[in-house]
């Protein structure tokens, strides 16, 4: 079965920047969604379609795709960031989706 | 901007089954697939399906092919899944997603529904 395949964490001071990867191999044509989890709450979603913010979404939040990796940038990382980031996308076929198994950000 | 409420939490037995709800309120039901997924405890999410209410079509994620229903009552803007022949693997936060029928993306989730399945 298809799989995404992310960090399983990184670590960042206050300020600086955060980027999390998420590889497979039908994301060359594949849209790619990254979700920002905190303990206790449901999913929300940070970017749609490898690069569009969703509105409300901090403009720190942006995303960027090559390849056969996509890649979620966290600029000026604030404490408020401290979460698990999933990424999500679809199989070579676009009739089943996929989720990666998480990041945990430490700000 | 669609809201989702899900049904509440639930403790089933080795071998039966649960069905969990999600009511969709202040937007176009009728657009949107409705996707379910779910979170075993300290783990990440995993796909399970996703259903398109407005045409009735569904598509499960493998691993559930054969245990799960998804389906959808466009007159009430309710989702439904059940999962039978539940394992205690499957003691999760079950959650449903909405989002464009023509893309995968979840931009409004239900706040979760608790399984535990235990004797």
């Amino acid at each position: 079965s298809y799989e995404l395949t992310q960090p399983p964490s990184v670590s960042v001071s206050p300020g600086q920047t955060a980027r999390i990867t998420c590889s497979g191999d039908a994301l060359p044509k594949q849209d790619a969604y990254w979700y920002q989890q905190k303990p206790g709450q449901a999913p929300v979603l940070v970017m749609y379609k490898d690069s569009e913010r969703p509105s409300g979404i901090p403009e720190r939040f942006s995303g960027s795709s090559s390849g056969t990796t996509v890649t979620l940038t966290i600029s000026g990382v604030q404490a408020e960031d401290e979460a698990d980031y999933f990424c999500q996308s679809a199989d070579s076929s676009g009739t089943l989706s996929v989720f990666g198994s998480g990041t945990k950000v430490t700000v | 901007q669609v809201q989702l409420v899900q049904s509440g939490a639930e403790v089933k037995k080795p071998g039966s089954s649960v069905k969990v709800s999600c009511k969709a309120s202040g937007g176009t039901f009728n657009t949107y697939g409705v996707s379910w997924v779910r979170q075993a405890p300290g783990q990440g999410l995993e796909w399970m399906g996703r259903i398109i209410p407005n045409f009735g079509i569904t598509k499960y994620a493998e691993k559930f092919q054969d245990r799960v229903t998804m389906s959808a009552d466009t007159s009430t803007t309710t989702a439904f899944m059940q999962l039978n022949s539940l394992r205690y693997e499957d003691t999760a936060v079950y959650y449903c997603g909405g989002g464009n029928w023509q893309q995968f993306g979840l931009d409004v989730w239900g706040q979760g529904t608790t399984v535990t399945v235990s004797s």
